[in-house]
């Protein structure tokens, strides 16, 4: 089975802190995603990257950056928390076979700016 | 642009009822779509999934899905709820290869006794 795997589950942090959330995959996939949720929202795309050291924006990349530097690890950084972004943040992964894509989840880590 | 509406944000069922989680998608190619859950505090788990073929898709835990190209929809239906089921629903849609998913804003299901 695909294993995603996210640093912490819970995580609080300071405004102005940099903050630092770590996804690793152990199925050799290309492709990894961070995602925010908010309630009412669903789940908003913020990165994602296709390749070590390449990557894209989502949907939502104001006041955060990533860093794929290994194959398996997917890192998103806030460099500077701010309260609007406490919020449940989710890594996937994606596997490509033929001519579909299935995206595989970690388990999220729920994050609050204080 | 790729849009995806779950029109319920909440449904209640009763326990052994049947369920309906609607799912309307706007795409301009041919889709592909997806069911997602989310159980308390866990992250999400693919359901089922529908790239071509055959219109009714069968998923895991007693789960399938419709296609239906004319509604532009891909309505979620159990036919027996379970406790276990209450979590929240969400459908996606995509296409072919290397595409970014479009996630609706989910549905929360609440199963009484």
């Amino acid at each position: 089975d695909v294993k995603v795997t996210q640093s912490s589950r819970y995580l609080v942090k300071r405004t102005g802190e940099k903050v630092f959330l770590e996804c690793v995959q152990d199925m050799d996939h290309e492709n990894m995603f961070w995602y925010r949720q908010d309630p009412g929202l669903g789940l908003r795309l913020i990165y994602f990257s296709y390749d070590v050291k390449m990557k894209e924006k989502g949907d939502i990349p104001e006041g955060y950056s990533v860093s794929r530097e290994k194959k398996e690890r997917f890192s998103l950084i806030l460099e500077s928390a701010s309260t609007n972004q406490t919020s449940m943040y989710l890594c996937a992964s994606l596997r490509q076979g033929g001519s579909y894509n299935e995206q595989f989840f970690g388990p999220g880590t729920r994050l609050t700016v204080l | 642009a790729q849009s995806v509406t779950q029109p319920d944000i909440h449904i209640t069922v009763s326990e052994g009822a049947s369920l309906e989680l609607r799912c309307n998608y706007s795409y301009g190619a041919t889709p592909y779509l997806f069911w997602y859950v989310q159980s308390p505090g866990q992250g999400l788990q693919l359901l089922l999934k529908y790239f071509s073929g055959d219109t009714l898709v069968q998923g895991i835990k007693g789960f399938e899905a419709e296609f239906k190209r004319s509604q532009s929809s891909f309505n979620l239906r159990k036919p027996s709820v379970h406790w276990s089921d209450a979590a929240e629903y969400f459908c996606a849609v995509g296409g072919p290869g290397f595409q970014k998913l479009v996630f609706g804003t989910g549905t929360r299901l609440l199963v009484s006794p």
